[in-house]
């Protein structure tokens, strides 16, 4: 069964530092969304990105953080100054042919961040 | 902020136990209510995406039922298994953009 993946697995940074997170979205879905869990607390959703652009974000998707769809395949995350409050587990998602509210999400594994 | 809360944050039962969780989440704005489960270090598996007032899935022995008026849907699983130990999550989709907002999770715990 196809699958979202996600790399890496853990990415240890220093504060300040920029980190890429990087995500295979599966081959025919077609909306695309960023979520991240600070270890006790709920999953929150970062952002959704369908027909190469952003269609929603959240506040905690300011200015230091940026989505990109770089080759069709690929889905990055780029967080560009990290901040020790950016420590979490990200979580990529894909989902729907459709219309992607009645679709279920298919997460990958997601990329432990710690910044130290 | 959308208000997605599961009760409770735990339960622990025995093998054989049939169990019910609660999700409640805004009643207006309803487009769909979707429930996962999420299993120690893996990523979370979509149960049931659901749309209907009203309607009710089943996956084997889970089942759902929605409420889209009062706001709240309800998991059920009959003769649980230790199998059956994850957190589960359900999410709530408004009718406008491309959000899916969390509840906290129940953390369901089986024992043998």
């Amino acid at each position: 069964e196809p699958e979202v993946t996600q790399t890496p697995s853990h990415q240890v940074t220093q504060m300040g530092q920029e980190v890429i997170l990087r995500c295979v979205p599966i081959s025919n879905h077609l909306y695309f969304y960023w979520y991240r869990q600070i270890l006790g607390q709920k999953v929150e959703f970062l952002v959704s990105f369908y027909n190469n652009e952003i269609s929603e974000k959240s506040e905690i998707f300011d200015d230091q953080f940026s989505v990109e769809r770089p080759d069709g395949s690929n889905f990055t995350l780029k967080i560009r100054s990290t901040k020790l409050e950016d420590s979490a587990m990200y979580f990529c998602a894909s989902s729907g042919t459709g219309t992607g509210r009645n679709s279920p999400l298919h997460f990958g594994n997601g990329t432990r961040l710690t910044v130290t | 902020i959308l208000n997605v809360e599961q009760s409770p944050q735990s339960l622990h039962v025995q093998e054989g136990d049939s169990t019910n969780f609660t999700c409640s989440f805004p009643s207006s704005n309803f487009y769909a209510l979707h429930w996962y489960r999420w299993e120690t270090a893996k990523s979370p598996e979509a149960l049931f995406v659901m749309t209907l007032n009203g309607d009710e899935k089943k996956k084997g022995r889970i089942s759902a039922t929605l409420n889209t008026k009062e706001g709240y849907s309800y998991l059920y699983i009959k003769g649980s298994q230790p199998e059956d130990s994850a957190t589960y999550l359900c999410a709530f989709f408004r009718n406008a953009g491309n959000m899916l907002t969390f509840g906290g999770g129940t953390r369901l715990m089986v024992k043998p």
